[in-house]
């Protein structure tokens, strides 16, 4: 069950697009479409911005989307904003039944 | 619009037991798969245990496994986690989760200090 990898930290100027990476295995992301992402402002509950891979849950901002290639899946946020300011988490279902998540990726707003 | 409430978290001695509960509401239908997961303090996410949606399945996390069980009542409108053979690096913040699949509604979680 080894996590998943993403960057540690992420930056960009208000404005911008910005890409975070997450990266599996066959086993995990690669066999799967079912790939989550969550924001997690401090001291809050992480809140799900995309699942399965590309879906935005309703009330999330069309600024947040997502895509896989191979066993690598990306979170994208276009024209980011201060409130953007957070971390950043993927999952994904494995072949075990389990879930496994990214280490996470502070995003900061310049 | 559903929500999900987290209780049992307490300071205690290592190699102690716990039972956190979670209690779901406000949804509606209870056929989720519903998660553990676990944040310590300035840490990342940790996915801890799942319970399947029909109950047939429960699974668990290597560090957690033989030590934590997970379990739901007939309505599976509540969520428990026994959690026995407690480690100081156990020392968390923990919360429930349901989905179809993945974690989609997040409770607001309950502290185990292990000291």
């Amino acid at each position: 069950q080894s996590a998943l990898t993403q960057p540690a930290s992420v930056s960009g100027s208000p404005g911008q697009s910005i890409t975070i990476s997450c990266s599996g295995t066959s086993s995990d992301i690669g066999g799967f479409n079912y790939v989550s992402w969550y924001q997690q402002h401090p001291g809050k509950a992480p809140k799900v911005i995309i699942y399965e891979v590309s879906n935005r849950p309703s009330g999330v901002s069309y600024r947040f989307s997502g895509s896989k290639s191979g066993s690598t899946a990306f979170l994208i946020i276009s024209g980011l904003r201060a409130e953007d300011e957070a971390d950043y988490y993927c999952s994904s279902y494995t072949t075990t039944n389990t879930q496994v998540f990214g280490a996470g990726t502070k995003v900061t707003v310049l | 619009e559903g929500q999900l409430v987290e209780s049992g978290g307490v300071v205690v001695q290592p190699g102690g037991s716990l039972r956190l509960s979670c209690a779901a509401s406000g949804f509606t239908h209870y056929d989720y798969t519903m998660h553990w997961i676990r944040q310590a303090p300035g840490k990342g996410l940790e996915w801890v245990s799942l319970i399947t949606w029909d109950d047939r399945g429960t699974y668990y996390a290597d560090s957690v496994k033989g030590r934590f069980t997970i379990s739901r009542d007939t309505s599976k409108s509540s969520l428990y986690l026994q959690m026995n053979s407690l480690r100081t690096e156990d020392t968390a913040l923990y919360y429930c989760a349901l989905g179809v699949v993945g974690m989609d509604v997040w409770g607001q979680g309950t502290t185990v200090t292990v000291s």
